[in-house]
């Protein structure tokens, strides 16, 4: 049982915005910042957004990243079959569960 | 450029040790908090372990507390976790990762993991 909750799959067509969510608690997502890793079958997690909403070098616009209260949201728009993936948020927690807390994953299938 | 690359994984019986290793490389090793993460077979990553730059920092999951030690040589650009009284359900891809520290923290880079198998 993962301490940040996110669906486990999502999908949509190529084009189509697509959103993923992640959901915590005041100790993890309602005090500390969000980041998002997306991993490929077979090769390890990469980082995708950071700090909320963050975007390191390399990572295309399209992707997009935010956060409201205990709840945060990964966006793709444009969507493309290179996208499919599996997408996992976490945070720092400041209770026991942390430190650092990891939602369940979610597999992205482009339809 | 930034590599991590962890070695050390392999079969190994219940109740039965192993050590993994970590060789860092492309930049300033000592400067970074480290983590272990680990991903069962199907399943989704859990944060297992994280030391801080200098060694005196360090966390554990409770899944692992008394059972698996972290530690680092600076000298030699390397991070390592002992691993005791090994269970099935510690059966993962184990990876090494970079930490940015500080209110923005988040694992920047990862190695290509190693697999350790707890089977008898």
């Amino acid at each position: 049982q993962s301490v940040l909750t996110q669906p486990p799959s999502a999908s949509g067509t190529p084009g189509q915005r697509v959103t993923i969510s992640c959901s915590g608690s005041t100790s993890n997502i309602g005090t500390n910042i969000v980041n998002w890793y997306q991993q490929f079958p077979g090769t390890a997690p990469k980082l995708l957004i950071y700090s909320n909403n963050q975007r390191p070098s390399g990572v295309p616009d399209r992707f997009s990243g935010s956060k409201s209260g205990t709840s945060a949201s990964l966006a793709i728009s444009g969507l493309q079959s290179e996208d499919e993936a599996d997408y996992y948020c976490a945070a720092w927690d400041d209770s026991l569960n942390g430190p650092w807390v990891f939602g369940g994953g979610t597999k992205l299938t482009v339809l | 450029q930034v590599q991590l690359v962890e070695s050390g994984g392999g079969l190994v019986k219940p109740g039965g040790s192993l050590r993994l290793s970590c060789a860092a490389s492309g930049f300033s090793f000592s400067d970074y908090y480290m983590s272990w993460i680990r991903q069962a077979p199907g399943k989704g990553l859990e944060w297992v372990s994280y030391i801080g730059s200098g060694g005196a920092t360090i966390y554990y999951s409770d899944s692992v507390k008394g059972r698996f030690t972290i530690s680092r040589d600076n000298a030699k650009n390397s991070l390592y976790l002992q691993m005791n009284s090994l269970r099935g359900e510690d059966t993962a891809v184990y990876y090494c990762v970079r930490e940015v520290s500080g209110w923005n923290a988040h694992f920047d880079h990862w190695g290509q993991g190693t697999l350790v198998t707890v089977s008898s």
